[in-house]
């Protein structure tokens, strides 16, 4: 079975433009969750979605959203991009709500310039 | 609220080495603790997990242990290699409706040959 994959793995924008980042989860795999690390540091929380809805937030600006398609796949879009949404931005899969295995993907490496 | 104080580092120790990582948390209820680790240019993965107290986690010779007593889930390994030269994370998921990981800032570890 393919693990969680994300799409793209690096990619380079400016300052003031859009992304949209992807994630595909482990099939069955209903709850997909959003983590940013920057350098140097803990992934920090973003957004989990189950079964298409909002589940929780992290402390993100509204520049941050997503969502979650009929699929479970999921998307996060960032937009106005500042220098310091340069990070590596994770996904993680779960069966379900409040089940303890978590997989991630290996991440998208993004660049604001 | 919630939060994850790991060592700092870098950690640097030679091969067949102990190794001892500490973690303490700071949660309500009774969380789930979990050690994920970093390679180079890759995402996490789950290394171990522990939830509930007194739990013992283990996988590839490491060891941590839920103490709840202490608040704390220290990461060891008996004999180190050059292979587990990485970034170890520790991290704690309340049952909480948000459901999401709180990781600490990660720790990172050179072995030497």
């Amino acid at each position: 079975d393919a693990g969680v994959t994300q799409s793209p793995t690096h990619l380079i924008k400016t300052r003031g433009q859009h992304v949209t980042l992807r994630c595909s989860p482990i099939s069955g795999h209903k709850s997909v969750s959003w983590y940013q690390q920057v350098l140097g540091q803990g992934p920090q929380f973003i957004f989990q979605y189950y079964e298409k809805e909002e589940r929780g937030r992290g402390n993100f600006p509204d520049r941050f959203s997503a969502r979650q398609f009929p699929n479970y796949s999921s998307e996060l879009n960032v937009n106005a991009l500042l220098l310091g949404d340069s990070a590596l931005y994770l996904c993680a899969s779960t069966p379900g709500v409040s089940d303890y295995g978590y997989t991630f993907g290996s991440g998208t490496r993004l660049t604001v310039v | 609220g919630n939060s994850v104080t790991q060592m700092e580092g870098p950690v640097t120790l030679s091969e067949e080495a102990f190794l001892t990582i500490n973690c303490t948390y700071t949660a309500t209820g009774y969380p789930s603790l979990f050690w994920y680790v970093q390679y180079p240019g890759e995402g996490l993965q789950l290394l171990l997990k522990a939830t509930k107290a007194d739990d013992k986690g283990s996988n590839k010779g490491f060891e941590a242990t839920y103490r709840k007593e202490t608040t704390s889930f220290h990461l060891e390994k008996g004999s180190v290699q050059v292979s587990d030269s990485a970034v170890y994370f520790c991290a704690l998921r309340t049952a909480n409706r948000d459901d999401k990981i709180i990781f600490g800032k990660g720790t990172r570890l050179h072995i030497l040959p």
